[in-house]
């Protein structure tokens, strides 16, 4: 089946600086690729998401690049704030039809 | 729009003994899944269904059991339950399949 590896486990920023977490996948007919932020307390939450045929997504402070040949992608964090101190999950959609998902990092940004 | 409704919150339970967790989905999504998600073995796809119909199904044994009822309310149930269910089950609907999935908040379930 899929297998999702996802890194770092924790990272720590200083607010203002850009946080960056890798994802690699193993099932090369993988198609969907979204990314999740988690609160304590609180259910994941979709904060962006890209498809097989895109090489990258934005989203104000937030962005998702896609290598499909390495079979690897990124979530990348800009201008950080506090609040988005949170643990973040990748996920892997594709022939299994069912979201395989990383084990998540934990991001801490200091004031 | 209302988000992801799941009941209940909180629930405590002693091994052996089995448990129903509901879910409402967000209006107009057909499709629910179900996941649990422990500190030991992360997020795990437990089912999914899809207008009453299961169309998916994780590694999980035959303990664990769902149904979707015509509203697109779901149901899953834990039969015989042992400490390792301990976790949070999470659900979370779709418009379609597998895409841009919304989580509910959880029941954290507690097996003594």
């Amino acid at each position: 089946g899929e297998n999702v590896e996802q890194h770092p486990s924790t990272l720590s920023v200083q607010e203002g600086d850009s946080a960056v977490i890798k994802c690699t996948y193993s099932d090369s007919a993988s198609n969907y690729f979204p990314w999740y932020k988690q609160e304590l307390g609180k259910g994941p939450q979709l904060i962006i998401d890209i498809r097989s045929n895109v090489g990258e997504k934005k989203d104000q402070r937030i962005a998702v690049t896609l290598n499909k040949t390495a079979k690897h992608f990124s979530l990348h964090i800009t201008e950080t704030q506090p609040e988005d101190s949170a643990v973040y999950f990748c996920a892997v959609s594709g022939s299994a039809r069912q979201l395989t998902f990383g084990s998540g990092t934990q991001l801490t940004v200091l004031p | 729009k209302a988000g992801v409704t799941q009941t209940p919150r909180y629930l405590i339970k002693t091994r052996g003994q089995q448990v129903t967790l509901s879910c409402s989905p967000i209006s107009g999504h057909r499709s629910v899944s179900w996941y649990q998600q422990t500190p030991g073995q992360g997020l795990q796809f437990l089912f999914e269904y899809f207008s009453e119909t299961q169309r998916n199904k994780g590694n999980f044994p035959g303990r664990f059991s769902g149904r979707q009822f015509s509203n697109s309310r779901s149901e899953m149930n834990v039969s015989t339950l042992e400490l390792g269910d301990s976790a949070l089950y999470l659900c979370a609907s779709s418009l379609g399949a597998n895409e841009k999935l919304l989580f509910g908040s959880g029941t954290q379930l507690s097996v003594l």
